[in-house]
């Protein structure tokens, strides 16, 4: 079975400042997709990005990135120039793409609470 | 469009109460997915389904909990004799196939049990 392991449950950032939220996953397979979603206060998840991991170059939103490392199995999610609104839940999720298997679900991690100071 | 729908948004049941959750999926949505996340954890998976058939309920808890997705209508999650250790946030998710990038999230139920 695959695991998620976000390692940092609480993160702090000045505005305007970088962060990286740390994200590493277990698995046996080969092919599949990594996605950070941000859940604020209102509790909607949102999908910030998504990599595919047959695909070597990094994921790039605006001002969100990704550091994915395939074989180090890491998926770090890097905020630039924070806003007070980048304040949130931050989870790192996994989904198999192995057709045939349990590859319509979701696996999350335990979450990072980013709190942006002004 | 508006989204996946979920109600209500928050959901207060007394111990050995039944508590119904609602989710309408996106217009053109086959595809319901619900997922459970206790304080202080990630979202868990409970079941898959598509109109009229549960595909894959490997994630639900073998006793009180059913699920629902009925040719008419919302689908619902069905929890019996509510127990304290039910209280968390439910949330359903929608796509209209098994493609990787459709996942539409609802906002989700909370539930508490008093």
């Amino acid at each position: 079975a695959q695991t998620v392991t976000q390692s940092q449950p609480e993160m702090s950032v000045q505005e305007a400042e970088t962060v990286t939220l740390s994200c590493t996953y277990d698995t046996s397979e080969s092919d599949y997709y990594l996605f950070w979603y941000k859940q604020p206060p209102s509790r909607q998840m949102i999908l910030v990005i998504r990599q595919e991991a047959y695909k070597q170059q990094n994921a790039t939103e605006n001002r969100f990135s990704v550091n994915f490392q395939k074989a180090a199995k890491s998926f770090s999610l890097k905020i630039s120039d924070s806003q007070l609104g980048d304040a949130a839940m931050y989870f790192c999720a996994y989904r198999s793409a192995v057709s045939g298997g349990s590859n319509y679900k979701l696996t999350f991690g335990k979450g990072t609470l980013l709190t942006v100071n002004p | 469009n508006a989204g996946v729908m979920q109600n209500p948004r928050h959901l207060v049941r007394r111990r050995g109460q039944e508590a119904r959750l609602r989710c309408s999926p996106m217009k053109g949505h086959s595809h319901v997915y619900w997922y459970r996340q206790l304080p202080e954890e990630g979202l868990k998976f409970m079941v898959y389904l598509q109109k009229e058939n549960i595909i894959d309920e490997s994630g639900m808890p073998k006793e009180r909990f059913s699920a629902e997705f009925p040719k008419e209508g919302p689908s619902i999650l069905r929890i019996q004799q509510v127990v304290r250790g039910d209280s968390a946030a439910y949330f359903c998710a929608s796509s209209p196939d098994l493609g990787p990038w459709g996942y539409t999230f609802g906002s989700g139920t909370r539930l508490t049990v008093v």
